[in-house]
């Protein structure tokens, strides 16, 4: 099974430009989760969803959206991109939004913002 | 509110030598922890995770940690380290839902 795909692999943007990061899962799962990392932070939490037709903010929303149309597809986008956006993004999904649900990751999107 | 802090950025071994990531949190409830591996150039996979069930937890390659409520800790371990567990590893505690993770410990292994 794929399990969660994520693209692009990677990109380079100019600041200014909008973008949208793709994720789409093939697991059914309920929950979805985008991540940024960034060295020496870890991963921190940006947006969620715990369910089709409904999001969250995370730790560090801001310049960020998301949609959650159907249950498979959770894209990212950047409306204006700025060069502290350069990071490692990561989409995850977990079967549902509980306390101690194992959450799944996809390979990552790697952005640099010039 | 929960939190997690890994002691150690970066660990060295040697090949065959006892691995030990720690990892200790904070939290205001009976807390889920996790321990997940990141390759390089890869997404993060799931090595183990406390559920409340056993204290001791077995995960995937060899590695193992113990939850110590006294000791609010969670360390990884792994009697012998192998060339193919140079990776970057998360601890996280699972908090309303979300995963608060750790800085991140970055493990070499030295033949």
């Amino acid at each position: 099974t794929a399990g969660i795909t994520q693209a692009p692999t990677s990109q380079i943007l100019a600041a200014g430009r909008s973008m949208t990061l793709r994720c789409t899962q093939d697991m059914r799962h309920n929950a979805m989760y985008w991540y940024r990392q960034d060295l020496g932070l870890g991963l921190r939490l940006i947006h969620y969803s715990n369910t089709a037709g409904t999001t969250g903010k995370g730790e560090v929303p801001d310049g960020y959206s998301v949609s959650r149309a159907n249950t498979d597809d959770f894209p990212l986008t950047l409306a204006s991109a700025v060069p502290s956006q350069t990071s490692v993004y990561f989409c995850a999904s977990s079967d549902e939004a509980g306390h101690g649900e194992t959450q799944y990751f996809g390979p990552g999107t790697r952005l640099l913002v010039l | 509110a929960q939190s997690v802090t890994q002691l150690g950025s970066h660990v060295s071994v040697s090949e065959g030598a006892l691995v030990l990531l720690r990892c200790n949190y904070s939290s205001s409830v009976p807390p889920y922890l996790f321990w997940y591996v990141q390759y390089p150039n890869q997404g993060l996979q799931l090595l183990l995770k406390y559920t409340s069930a056993a204290t001791l937890v077995k995960g995937i390659n060899g590695f193992e940690a113990e939850f110590k409520k006294s000791e609010t800790s969670f360390h990884l371990t792994k009697p012998s380290a192998h060339m193919s567990d140079a990776a970057e590893y998360f601890c996280a505690v699972s908090g309303r839902g979300k995963l608060i993770f750790g800085q991140g410990t970055e493990l070499s292994v030295k033949p």
